[in-house]
């Protein structure tokens, strides 16, 4: 099985905050990443947060870290059709990057 | 922008037979990286590369799959033969420094479909 966590589908309304959620096992993984994937193509690098931290916002992107749970968690606000695709909460190693299954959103009009 | 190349963007091919990927990382980028993605899971690793050099290639399965940087810059994951499990979608990725401290940036993929 993964050694990273997601649910794999979330279903929202456009304007509507997402709430995708990650738990992983790596307690000392200095890095912790939010990948994009739309279909049929690679995946991009939304944002990432350092592992002494426990917020970060960029525009519409916040991430929540807690570390005590090994929980992550990228909130994106005002959803939009745009943002549909597969998110990928990813952990660093030292010499790997281990991902998720991938969560699916759906943004619905 | 600066790009991860990847070619070719789809291959079909028959079991039995030998297939190719190229990847050309960042200009710059000293760490290149190959992945396996297959239909509804994440990425795993199968080859890291720091210039020439082999950093970890444990996943890789020996019996089958080759992947080369000879010169430091462009590479070449080969698969001979295909399996029929070997469809998936392989991405090649780099980054300017070793993982834990850099961003990766990957490239859109070769889908390989084995009949």
């Amino acid at each position: 099985g993964e050694d990273v966590e997601q649910s794999l589908f979330l279903s929202v309304r456009e304007g509507d905050s997402s709430v995708i959620n990650c738990t992983y096992t790596d307690s000392s993984s200095t890095y912790l990443y939010w990948y994009k994937q739309e279909p049929g193509a690679g995946l991009q690098l939304l944002t990432y947060i350092f592992s002494n931290m426990d917020m970060k916002q960029d525009q519409r992107l916040t991430v929540l870290l807690n570390k005590k749970d090994k929980h992550l968690s990228l909130r994106i606000a005002d959803t939009q059709t745009g943002d549909s695709a597969i998110y990928f909460c990813a952990e660093s190693r030292v010499n790997d990057m281990r991902f998720g299954a991938g969560t699916r959103l759906t943004v619905k009009p | 922008e600066a790009e991860v190349a990847q070619s070719p963007r789809y291959k079909i091919t028959e079991k039995s037979q030998a297939v190719a990927f190229w990847c050309d990382p960042i200009s710059g980028h000293a760490t290149l990286y190959w992945y396996r993605q297959i239909l509804g899971q994440g990425p795993e690793l199968l080859v890291q590369f720091q210039d020439e050099s082999v950093v970890d290639d444990s996943q890789l399965p020996k019996d089958r799959f080759s992947a080369e940087r000879l010169k430091g810059v462009d590479s070449t994951l080969k698969i001979q033969p295909a399996e029929l499990g070997d469809s998936a979608m392989y991405l090649c990725a780099s980054s300017f420094v070793t993982l834990n401290t850099g961003e990766l940036f990957f490239g859109e993929g070769s889908r390989l479909t084995v009949l």
